[in-house]
């Protein structure tokens, strides 16, 4: 079974450009959720949805950050406009209600650099 | 603002000693403990969890909770090189499916 699957990997742009992100989570996975990781921050969850619906957007830094889940099987984080600070790895993770411990499942990530 | 501490280390130790992995964590509520292994450019991965107060055993790993201190730690027996890498702890509380993520620690062990 194919694990969360995350495009593009690597992701160089220029500060004021628009920036999107990609997720597919397992298949039949009713959580998704989205984190930021930097070394000053550590690992941060910044929005999760349960069954495409958004739940909590609380970490989501700033207006310039908005997340998509049209359906079960694709989401988008989307910034706009990129600032240098966004430079970060972005992890998409998914989970299922069925799963007893709830394990969440990341994908390989994006490296975002924002130049 | 809940928070999870970890020791940002890094830890090192020699290969076939006992690594010590701590973590505390602010919110009483907590009812879910992580650990989850991160190697260098990879993404995390679950290795323990941990609900009750005590020890959990799971071949070289073993969780520790205690709920009273707010604490979970991780210890790893008869480490390996191959165990180098960061240890996250992750906390849920009750009520939602939220993670909240220490910063890791750094764990090196040395052939």
């Amino acid at each position: 079974d194919a694990g969360v699957i995350q495009s593009p990997r690597h992701e160089v742009t220029e500060m004021g450009q628009e920036v999107t992100l990609r997720c597919k989570p397992i298949s039949g996975h009713d959580y998704l959720f989205w984190y930021r990781q930097t070394m000053m921050r550590g690992l941060e969850l910044l929005i999760y949805f349960n069954n495409n619906v958004p739940i909590d957007d609380s970490g989501m830094p700033e207006d310039r950050f908005s997340a998509k889940m049209p359906n079960a099987s694709f989401s988008t984080l989307k910034i706009q406009p990129s600032e240098p600070r966004d430079s970060a790895v972005y992890f998409c993770a998914s989970s299922a209600t069925r799963d007893s411990i709830y394990e969440q499942y990341f994908g390989p990530g994006t490296r975002l650099t924002v130049t | 603002q809940k928070e999870v501490e970890q020791n940002s280390g890094p830890l090192s130790v020699p290969e076939g000693a006992i690594a010590s992995l701590n973590c505390t964590y602010s919110d009483r509520g907590s009812q879910s403990f992580f650990w989850y292994r991160q190697y260098s450019g990879k993404s995390p991965e679950l290795i323990m969890f941990i609900y009750s107060n005590g020890d959990k055993e799971d071949g070289r790993f073993t969780a520790q909770l205690n709920k009273a201190s707010q604490y979970v730690s991780l210890l790893i027996r008869d480490s390996q090189p191959s165990d180098s890498a960061t240890y996250l702890c992750a906390v849920r509380g009750g009520s939602n499916y939220k993670l909240t993520f220490g910063k890791g620690t750094l764990l090196t062990v040395n052939p």
